[in-house]
C-alpha cells in the first residue's frame, strides 16, 4: 500500500509570496493532519481536516489555510511568506478515529529568502 | 498544559547493546501515545504505540512501557543496529482529538 505522498519535495520561496503543500493520504484513510518541523519549534500541529472539514487547528496565524478535498487530499497555503516559514511541512494521515496511528510523508522543505 | 518531553537530547550506544530512550508528558488525560523514528531527510515513521490502558506493548525487537503514575513511557530497542541510528520521538494524542504532541526528541547514534 502506498504511503503518504507529499508534492513538491523542495521549494525556494521569497518573501511575501505565497505557496501550496499538496498531500495524498494513505488509501483508505479520511483525516490529514499538517505539522511544521523546524530546528528551534521541533514539531508543531498546524490543523486537521476530515471529510473536507477542518476539525482541529493549532497556534498559527491565519496566513496558513488549509483544505481538503472530496478524495482526501490535502493542501496546505502559506500566504505572505516570512523568513520564519522556512521549515520542514509534514503531512500525516489515519483513519481519523481515536487511536488511530498518525502515519507521516516525507515532508516539503520550503526555504523563504 | 500539554507538553511531552525526552530526558536526553543524545543517546549513543554500542551495536548489539540495548538502547533505552525515556520520555515524560504531563497531560494526564493522555491516552494514546506514539514513538516515531525520523532519519534524515525523512519523515516520522511509525514504530509502535501504546493505550493509556495498558503498561507494555512488544514489538519486533522493540518494547514501550508506560508508567501513568509518574506520567513516563520509554522505547526499548533491543539489540541495536546501525539502521537504529535516528532521531526518537515520543508524542501524545489526547482524547477525541487527532493532534498530537510531539517531545523535542533524542538522536541515538550507534556506536560500532
Amino acid at each position: 500500500k502506498a504511503g503518504v505522498t507529499q508534492t513538491p519535495r523542495y521549494l525556494i520561496k521569497t518573501r511575501g509570496q505565497q505557496v501550496t503543500l499538496s498531500c495524498s493520504p494513505i488509501s483508505g484513510h479520511r483525516s490529514v493532519s499538517w505539522y511544521q518541523q523546524t530546528p528551534g519549534q521541533g514539531l508543531q500541529f498546524l490543523f486537521e481536516y476530515f471529510s473536507e472539514t477542518q476539525r482541529n487547528k493549532g497556534n498559527f496565524p491565519g496566513r496558513f489555510s488549509g483544505r481538503q478535498f472530496s478524495n482526501s487530499r490535502s493542501e496546505m497555503n502559506v500566504s505572505t511568506l516570512e523568513l520564519g516559514d522556512s521549515a520542514l511541512y509534514l503531512c500525516a494521515s489515519s483513519f481519523g478515529q481515536t487511536n488511530s496511528p498518525l502515519h507521516f510523508g516525507n515532508g516539503t522543505r520550503l526555504t523563504v529568502t | 498544559g500539554e507538553s511531552v518531553g525526552l530526558h536526553l537530547p543524545t543517546l549513543s550506544v554500542q551495536e548489539g547493546d540495548n538502547s533505552i530512550i525515556n520520555c515524560a508528558y504531563s497531560n494526564s488525560a493522555s491516552d494514546y501515545f506514539i514513538w516515531y523514528k525520523q532519519e534524515s531527510g525523512k519523515g516520522p515513521q511509525f514504530i509502535i504505540d501504546i493505550r493509556s490502558n495498558m503498561d507494555k506493548r512488544q514489538g519486533q525487537r522493540v518494547t514501550v512501557l508506560l508508567n501513568k503514575t509518574v506520567k513516563h513511557l520509554s522505547l526499548q530497542i533491543a539489540a541495536t543496529q546501525p539502521g537504529d541510528s535516528a532521531v526518537y520521538f515520543c508524542a501524545e494524542l489526547g482524547q477525541g482529538a487527532q493532534k498530537l504532541v510531539f517531545g523535542q526528541g533524542t538522536r541515538l547514534t550507534i556506536n560500532p
